[in-house]
């Protein structure tokens, strides 16, 4: 129950097009789902982050949709551009132990490659 | 890197020696947390700190050990490092219950 899915493993976008990355998750008691983009040797930076009360947000040309019942979330990247080749991570959050902090369950990632 | 800085960047230690490692911030976060990342697992939980006082385990704490004594440094170490602790460590900071930044990585290998 504590597994994030990401799929699909790895993802080639043409110059222009549409890169959409899945995630699911079985807790309902994650309350913040953020995404992260992670370029080679480079740490994690938070993208865009959503809680389940929000069906969709969109900053820029990136967009979550997220699907409460079904426990599924996607992260949209419109107009993809080469510097857009990264890894994507999603990642679920819930509370523990001590007062208010966070646990972060990653997915296994998603290597993305936008061809010129 | 949301004023975050982890030292050092590189290591490579021999199987049985200890190893810490730390992280330093700059815009005093009260959470702040360990993480390792390794291929076909995404990044997962060692252990986490509100403030000076207060340390707890994550998911993957065996071997490792944490000590805060300021609010700005955030100490890993590695008891008796294992070839199986091979991996990339960030710490990310928190102020608010949910969105952690991440540090720059310190990319460890045993040997």
């Amino acid at each position: 129950q504590q597994q994030v899915k990401q799929s699909p493993q790895s993802l080639i976008v043409q110059k222009g097009g549409i890169s959409i990355i899945n995630c699911a998750y079985e807790n309902t008691a994650f309350d913040y789902f953020p995404w992260y983009q992670q370029f080679p040797g480079k740490g994690p930076a938070l993208l865009i982050a959503i809680r389940p009360d929000v069906s969709e947000k969109k900053e820029g040309r990136f967009t979550i949709s997220f699907n409460k019942s079904a426990k599924q979330f996607s992260l949209h990247i419109m107009d993809s551009q080469p510097g857009d080749s990264a890894t994507y991570f999603c990642a679920a959050s819930k509370g523990i132990g001590i007062q208010g902090a966070q646990k972060l369950v990653f997915g296994q990632g998603t290597r993305l490659t936008i061809n010129p | 890197d949301a004023g975050i800085t982890q030292s050092p960047r590189h290591k490579v230690t021999e199987t049985g020696t200890p190893v810490t490692l730390r992280c330093h911030q700059t815009e005093n976060h009260r959470y702040m947390y360990w993480y390792r990342q390794d291929p076909g697992h995404g990044l997962r939980l060692i252990h986490y700190s509100y403030g000076v006082k207060d340390t707890d385990k994550g998911e993957v704490s065996d071997g490792y050990s944490v000590s805060r004594s300021k609010t700005e440094d955030f100490l890993l170490t590695l008891e008796s490092a294992t070839s199986s602790q091979t991996s990339v460590y960030f710490c990310a900071i928190s102020e608010t219950t949910n969105a952690q930044y991440f540090g720059p990585g310190t990319r460890l290998t045993v040997t």
